[in-house]
């Protein structure tokens, strides 16, 4: 598929436990955006890489959310010691270098007994 | 704080009708323009982009962008059930790859 792929689909996590969410983006797409949607609210801004550096972690919202990009392609959101709060649906988006819309995954719906 | 504000809804219209959802957003330094729709459990898919005032027609989507009214519109045409969904108004202040600051979207029902 051509698009951007996120893994899992669906995660259930009981309180304090660590999770890993993955994301596939578009081939040759140099720029990758995570977001938070929780429900019935518009996506919210956690981070932002150009190819394997992180310009933006401004929208991080606790120490306990991590997220790394290594080889400019693949990127894992990592969250720590979760809590209920952090129940969402965790959204990934890439785009081409300057002036591109972001398309974005079907997400990965995180719930956190 | 940047924001963007938009009528939560529900919008209803009838099949065949044009449909009209808007969208103000905060920051005067904001420069790109999105329409996004997000059908129930899935997600956003790109509708329209607009960088500059006025309208931006793609078959029965029109954007309007009203920069000094800090103002945008999306019209869709011959509203049909498929469209019903959440759109979503997302805006950037700068040309290149910024986070998008997202509204909380209208949700649409197009009435068969």
């Amino acid at each position: 598929g051509a698009g951007v792929s996120q893994s899992p689909r669906y995660k259930v996590a009981k309180r304090g436990q660590d999770v890993a969410l993955r994301c596939d983006p578009i081939s040759g797409h140099v720029s990758l955006f995570w977001y938070q949607q929780a429900l019935g609210q518009g996506p919210e801004f956690l981070t932002y890489f150009q190819n394997e550096a992180q310009l933006d972690k401004s929208g991080l919202p606790s120490d306990r959310f991590f997220a790394e990009r290594p080889e400019g392609s693949v990127s894992t959101l990592k969250i720590q010691r979760t809590q209920q709060e952090d129940s969402a649906v965790y959204l990934c988006a890439s785009s081409p270098n300057s002036n591109q819309p972001q398309h974005f995954g079907d997400g990965t719906r995180l719930s956190i007994l | 704080q940047k924001e963007v504000e938009q009528n939560s809804g529900p919008l209803s219209v009838p099949e065949g009708a044009i449909a009209s959802l808007n969208c103000t957003y905060s920051d005067r330094g904001s420069q790109s323009f999105f329409w996004y729709r997000q059908y129930s459990g899935k997600s956003p898919e790109l509708i329209m982009f607009i960088y500059s005032n006025g309208d931006k027609e793609d078959g029965r989507f029109t954007a309007q962008l009203n920069k000094a009214s800090q103002y945008v519109s999306l019209l869709i045409r011959d509203s049909q059930p498929s469209d019903s969904a959440t759109y979503l108004c997302a805006v950037n202040t700068n040309s290149g790859n910024t986070p998008l600051v997202f509204g909380k979207g209208t949700r649409l029902s197009v009435i068969a």
